[in-house]
């Protein structure tokens, strides 16, 4: 297996452009995970789906962060537009979810670091 | 909701050295405990995890950790560290928020192994 996949591995924009990031989770796989990770704050969950619905996006900054999953093998994460705060290493991460009472180990992808100037 | 603290940002040891890092976090109901390390521009792996049952859990690479409910700790240890530890290393504990279950992580703790 391929693993997640993340594309670009890295992003330099200008301020004020419009910023997609790319995710293919595992195969057969029904949950998502969007993650920041930065120096200040660490790591922080943005947004889960499962089936290819968002589940909770609380942390999610502000309105000019979204994300979609039109079907299972593909998300994006788009920032509209882009400030420097946004500089960061996102994360996709995704798991197999068999039931609610067990914990399903997440498997992370390699990460896309987005430098905003 | 839960926090983690990992008590230290940076941890430096000889190779061939034990190491200890520290892991606490929030709460004492019943949570999963875990440890991710992320090597130089890698995404996050699965170390170990703590679901039940012993206390006492072990990674295949020589890596064990210890649930201690009292203390509300989950410390790692290794015996005798390699240069190819060499990575930021971070724990993890669920928690359940509005029917669904979510994973907070502590800040990181830099081990570097020096020859």
């Amino acid at each position: 297996d391929a693993g997640v996949i993340q594309s670009p591995r890295h992003e330099v924009t200008e301020m004020g452009q419009e910023v997609t990031l790319r995710c293919k989770p595992i195969s057969g796989h029904n949950s998502l995970f969007w993650y920041r990770q930065t120096m200040m704050r660490g790591l922080e969950l943005l947004i889960y789906f499962n089936n290819n619905v968002p589940i909770d996006d609380s942390g999610m900054p502000e309105d000019r962060f979204s994300a979609k999953m039109p079907n299972a093998s593909f998300s994006t994460l788009k920032i509209q537009p882009s400030e420097p705060r946004d500089s960061a290493v996102y994360f996709c991460a995704s798991s197999l979810v068999r039931g609610r009472s067990s914990y399903n180990e997440q498997f992370f992808g390699p990460g896309t670091r987005l430098t905003v100037l | 909701a839960q926090s983690v603290t990992q008590l230290d940002s940076q941890v430096p040891v000889f190779e061939e050295a034990p190491v200890e890092l520290r892991c606490n976090y929030s709460s004492s109901v019943s949570v999963y405990l875990f440890w991710y390390v992320q090597y130089p521009n890698q995404g996050l792996q699965l170390l170990l995890k703590y679901l039940s049952g012993s206390t006492l859990v072990e990674s295949i690479n020589g890596f064990e950790a210890e649930f201690n409910k009292s203390q509300t700790s989950f410390h790692l240890r290794k015996p005798s560290v390699h240069i190819s530890d060499t990575a930021e290393y971070f724990c993890a504990v669920t928690y359940t928020q509005g029917g669904s279950e979510k994973l907070v992580f502590g800040k990181g703790t830099k081990l570097t192994v020096n020859p």
